[in-house]
């Protein structure tokens, strides 16, 4: 049970160029997640998406796109990397369960570690 | 969105000894978590206890959904309890989930 797995775990690329970091969950949950992680900030949550080709905004989307055509799957793209953009990068998944949702436990993936030099 | 405040936002423990780390959110939630990032930076869950008390061996957790606030109890802490602890609510299925500042903890043998 392979989980939730994120690819590379590590790049470095360049302002200007075009990055997009991979996800994959096995457990077929509708939800998946976005966030990236600085030093003074926690996690702040970039896109999700409820199901395949549903997604929406998170808190800090801007130089961001994602996309959803299979369940399993929610690559995060950056169009024009910037230096502001250095950071880790933690997908998630979720699947509500129960009337009123009474179970929504988000799990995360291991992190991509992303430098724009 | 919803302010999470964690506290305190380090801590310094000898081997041993107990603990309480405290969250406070600032809106009704209907999920609340508690993770541990390890010093490799991943995140593990702990808790998922969006109200009531739960337990997992040395840790419990307590929420109180009306008062707004969660508490992590870490007892007979061990240096592999090392790390950041997180507190990450929602307001409804699905929705985004905001993560507090953490708790920088320090276990020292």
């Amino acid at each position: 049970d392979a989980g939730i797995t994120q690819s590379p775990r590590y790049k470095i690329t360049e302002t200007g160029r075009q990055v997009t970091l991979m996800c994959h969950q096995t457990w077929s949950h509708s939800y998946m997640f976005w966030y990236r992680q600085d030093l003074g900030h926690g996690l702040r949550l970039i896109y999700y998406s409820a199901a395949a080709d549903i997604t929406d905004k998170g808190e800090v989307p801007d130089g961001y796109v994602v996309s959803r055509s299979k369940t399993e799957n929610f690559p995060l793209t950056l169009e024009s990397a910037t230096r502001s953009q250095t950071s880790v990068y933690f997908c998630a998944s979720s699947e509500p369960q129960g009337f009123g949702v009474t179970y929504n436990e988000q799990f995360f993936g291991p992190g991509t570690r992303l430098t724009v030099l | 969105g919803i302010q999470v405040e964690q506290s305190p936002p380090d801590l310094i423990l000898q081997e041993g000894a107990n603990s309480t780390l405290r969250c406070n959110f600032s809106d009704s939630v209907n999920n609340l978590q508690w993770f541990h990032q390890n010093p490799w930076g991943q995140l593990i869950n702990l808790f998922y206890i969006p109200s009531g008390t739960k337990q997992n061996g040395r840790l419990s957790a307590t929420t109180v959904a009306t008062e707004r606030y969660s508490l992590l109890y870490i007892s007979s802490s061990q240096t592999t309890d090392s790390g950041v602890y997180f507190c990450a609510v929602a307001r409804a299925a699905g929705n985004q989930f905001y993560f507090g500042t953490g708790t920088s903890l320090t276990v020292i043998p």
